[in-house]
């Protein structure tokens, strides 16, 4: 089955500064690669997704790459700010509608005021 | 307002004792899920179900089971918990289809089993 891996498990920043968070899969039938943000205690919540047909996509000051020679993806946020501090987790899916998800171990990213 | 609930939200129970987390949502969507949460392991799917009495199993189905016989309601029934099912568990729905990928998740369960 898939396996994806995610890092770094934390992440410090100053607020303004960018952070980037990498994950690897293993399937290279994956097609569908969300990402989900989870605020301290609440439910985790999409904030961009990137099909297998795309390399890059933007939203605002969240992006997302993916390398699928590499089968590796990542997220990156620009100019930080406190409210970006949330637990992020990356997925994969190889199903058309993006149902079975196989996600990573989670990033806790924390912006320093 | 489009939805998923889950109840109980917070739950303490002793080791063998049958307990139902029921899930519920209201945007007629064919597929619903549910996962456990464990720190350092992000989230693994349990089981998951495509329609109405379709269901299989995810990563980590052992010690549940799961019933899909209305398309709103899909509970998680722990036959005889232990204290290895300690977690946070949340309920996620999605359309089959074409165009929206995003799965909706219930607020999560915070189960304990003592």
């Amino acid at each position: 089955g898939e396996n994806v891996e995610q890092h770094p498990s934390t992440l410090s920043v100053q607020e303004g500064d960018s952070a980037v968070i990498k994950c690897t899969y293993s399937d290279s039938a994956s097609n569908y690669f969300p990402w989900y943000k989870q605020e301290l205690g609440k439910r985790p919540q999409l904030i961009i997704d990137i099909r297998s047909n795309v390399g890059e996509k933007k939203d605002q000051r969240i992006a997302v790459t993916l390398n699928k020679t590499a089968k590796h993806f990542s997220l990156h946020i620009t100019e930080t700010q406190p409210e970006d501090s949330a637990v992020y987790f990356c997925a994969a899916s190889h199903d058309n509608a993006g149902n079975m998800l196989t996600f990573g171990g989670g990033t806790r990213l924390m912006v320093k005021p | 307002e489009a939805q998923v609930t889950q109840n109980p939200r917070y739950l303490i129970t002793v080791t063998g004792k049958k307990l139902t987390v029921t899930c519920s949502q209201n945007m007629n969507h064919e597929y619903m899920s549910w996962y456990r949460q464990d720190p350092g392991l992000g989230l693994r799917q349990i089981y998951y179900s495509m329609n109405v009495e379709v269901t299989d199993k995810g990563d980590v189905p052992e010690g549940y089971k799961v019933s899909r016989k209305e398309k709103r309601n899909f509970p998680l029934i722990l036959e005889s918990p232990s204290p290895n099912q300690t977690s946070l568990y949340f309920c996620a729905s999605s359309s089959l289809a074409g165009g929206d990928y995003e799965q909706y998740f219930g607020p999560g369960t915070r189960l304990t089993v003592t």
